[in-house]
């Protein structure tokens, strides 16, 4: 059964770097493409970017300029650091690991999902 | 971008009743590249449907999808009571790579 887990601070300060880790257990790393997808309370989901096995890289265009997604092959797990976060930053993070293949693209599994605060 | 606009905000129905939810994109997306989810409160989304009309593991076959092109259906046939969530459509394409529609509420009536 796959599963994944978000794990870092709840509360980061206005204008530092949000950081969160996602730690996959039953399914290898090494496949697929590993997602960061947020919701701010109450309202939508928004994409953040994916990160492939292989190193590729794809991001929000919105978000780019500060975003940054890696993995950690040996540990299982990848990572998110946001920059320069606001009060507009704060959100619900999901990490999630996307299927594609077949020219079929969706998310199959999902985190529960960490509640980051941006505030003084 | 491709902007997925779903209808109706919300819906209100009663269980039994057959839900339709309607998933519009500003530009043609391909079938495989679109896919329906579901959350509860404090809950991640769950796969619902993926290319368009293929029920994900596990999921009842009250529920289904169709479409082509830039409109696209998510039918629910007899609503149960744990039905009632809020439902997103999502579509991959090109920048952004992915992108989700803002939501369809479904309440109990």
């Amino acid at each position: 059964q796959v599963q994944l887990q978000e794990s870092g601070p709840g509360l980061v300060k206005p204008s530092e770097t949000l950081s969160l880790t996602c730690t996959v257990t039953g399914a290898s790393i090494s496949s697929s493409f590993w997602n960061w997808i947020r919701q701010p309370p109450g309202k939508g989901l928004e994409w953040i970017g994916y990160i492939h096995y292989s190193g590729s890289s794809n991001y929000n265009p919105s978000l780019k300029s500060r975003v940054t997604i890696s993995l950690e092959t040996s540990k299982s797990q990848f990572s998110l650091k946001l920059s320069s976060v606001t009060a507009a930053d704060t959100a619900i993070y999901y990490c999630a690991r996307g299927h594609y293949g077949d020219y079929i693209w969706y998310f199959d599994n999902w985190g529960q999902g960490s509640l980051v605060t941006v505030s003084s | 971008e491709t902007v997925l606009t779903q209808s109706p905000g919300t819906l209100s129905l009663s269980p039994g009743a057959r839900a339709t939810l309607s998933c519009r994109a500003s530009q043609r997306v391909s079938s495989g590249y679109l896919a329906w989810y579901q959350q509860k409160p404090g809950q991640a989304p769950r796969l619902l449907i993926y290319a368009a009309s293929n029920r994900a593991t596990g999921i009842p076959d009250r529920f289904s999808g169709r479409g082509s092109g830039t409109d696209f259906t998510l039918t629910i046939s007899r609503l149960e009571p744990e039905d009632f969530a809020v439902y997103y459509c999502q579509q991959y394409g090109i920048s952004p790579a992915i992108t989700f529609g803002q939501g369809t509420r479904l309440e109990i009536k």
